[in-house]
């Protein structure tokens, strides 16, 4: 079956430093991977995803995230934090027209 | 085109009342979703559309659940008889036909009192 594991569920980093928020992923074939952004009481909103072209891939506001087949890992990164990037991280596979999420990890920046 | 809207975005039921929500994607997108959310928890897959076909539902959805999308644009979702364990986000996305992402609505949050 088709799913993602986030590692960590709460994560927090002082504003300017590095974020990253973990993902691997179980599946025989490389799937379309994506991460997804929610804050408080709205939907989900695309950061960024991959669909088997470039294995470093760039999204919005920043972020990227780095496709590694070898470890079936998609970590999302920022290198730099800022306080409108607390939010809930999502990572997703998309496979047979499903999406399926993770568990989300939750990112607190400290002032 | 302004995105997935979900009615409402509120919703407080009694326990025992039915609820109608409703979603309406981005308008060339053939394929709809129907996931819920609780606290603390990534989105779970509940159904999916292709035009106005139902193609698969979870086994989350109980048979007090029920969703339909007539004429392969809205769709609603239906609980009958809700339950205090209903409460939860229901969210909405959309995608066109190669399912490359999924475009999520707003949700609609469902408090069962």
């Amino acid at each position: 079956a088709q799913s993602v594991t986030q590692l960590g569920s709460h994560v927090s980093v002082s504003e300017g430093a590095l974020v990253l928020l973990r993902c691997n992923y179980s599946s025989s074939v490389p799937p379309y991977l994506f991460w997804y952004v929610q804050y408080p009481n709205q939907g989900l909103q695309l950061l960024l995803k991959y669909t088997s072209a470039a294995t470093l891939v760039k999204g919005i506001n920043g972020f990227e995230a780095e496709f590694k087949k070898s470890e079936t890992s998609f970590h999302l990164t920022k290198p730099s934090a800022h306080m409108s990037d607390a939010a809930e991280y999502f990572c997703a596979v998309s496979r047979r027209n499903q999406f399926y999420f993770g568990t989300g990890t939750s990112l607190t920046v400290i002032p | 085109d302004t995105g997935v809207s979900q009615d409402p975005r509120h919703k407080i039921t009694k326990r025992g009342q039915n609820v109608t929500f409703r979603c309406d994607p981005i308008s060339e997108h053939n394929r709809l979703y129907w996931y819920r959310q609780t606290l603390g928890q990534g989105p779970e897959f509940l159904t999916y559309f292709q035009n106005e076909a139902q193609l698969e539902k979870s086994r989350l959805l109980s048979d007090r659940f029920s969703a339909e999308r007539p004429k392969g644009s809205f769709s609603t979702l239906e609980i009958q008889r809700t339950e205090q364990g209903d409460s939860a986000m229901y969210l909405c996305a959309s995608s066109s036909r190669d399912a490359t992402e999924a475009f999520f609505g707003q949700g609609t949050r469902l408090t069962v009192v």
